[in-house]
């Protein structure tokens, strides 16, 4: 799997943007970049995933250079409930097993 | 949206006794499930995946023989750990995907934290 290089950790203020980056400068034509966070002893959950174009959702939204090497999470208006470990994830589009390979992601703290 | 359901969140169990953890798929279809095991402060790890109907694969240093998985059926897979140790105890999590291949993000159960005393 092809690997991502994201911050240990970063600090944001409570209704304030907040941009997660990624750096993926392997990533393959097939790869998909996902995202997911992780609340302290829950499960993933799944926040975006995009290919090449920017994509926005309820959540957030996904900025991807365009020569794919690096992407941006976007959280338009942190709240404390966004506190979490964002993680960025290439999947592979190919073969029959789509598994994801988490990395260590980056701790989002935000401040009141 | 998906959900998929994890029991239990959590269990304590003697060291040596065997321990199952169910992952369910509960408005989807999922040929395929994933399980991690996440240790405290540390980053998800995949250990096996699961598929339907088949044996599992299992990711390099996972003991299959240890950690057993069975996935009879479309919605239900289950992880046994075997003769648990206390460096077994761990946060598991399964996972599987609803959409089409390569398409479409993936759900996680909400984990099953495992103590071995």
């Amino acid at each position: 799997d092809a690997k991502t290089t994201q911050p240990n950790s970063m600090e944001s203020n409570e209704e304030e943007p907040v941009h997660l980056p990624c750096n993926h400068s392997t990533i393959s034509g097939t790869d998909y970049i996902h995202w997911y966070r992780q609340l302290p002893s829950q499960g993933p959950e799944y926040v975006i995933h995009g290919l090449t174009s920017n994509v926005n959702n309820r959540m957030a939204s996904l900025a991807i250079a365009e020569d794919r090497k690096s992407s941006t999470l976007i959280l338009h208006r942190a709240t404390l409930r966004d506190a979490a470990v964002y993680y960025c994830i290439l999947r592979y589009s190919g073969g029959s097993n789509y598994k994801l390979t988490f990395g260590k992601g980056t701790l989002l703290t935000v401040n009141p | 949206g998906a959900v998929v359901s994890q029991h239990p969140s959590w269990v304590i169990c003697k060291s040596g006794t065997s321990v199952k953890i169910e992952c369910r798929s509960l408005d989807f279809q999922a040929t395929t499930m994933f399980w991690y095991r996440q240790f405290p402060k540390q980053s998800l790890m995949l250990m096996a995946t699961s598929n339907e109907g088949s044996k599992a694969t299992y990711e390099q240093g996972v003991e299959k023989d240890k950690f057993l998985i069975n996935h009879a059926s479309l919605t239900l897979s289950t992880l046994t750990v075997t003769s648990a140790h206390p460096e077994d105890s761990s946060f598991y999590i399964c996972s599987a995907r609803d959409g089409p291949r390569g398409v479409g993000g993936y759900t996680f159960g909400s984990g099953t934290r495992l103590t071995v005393v």
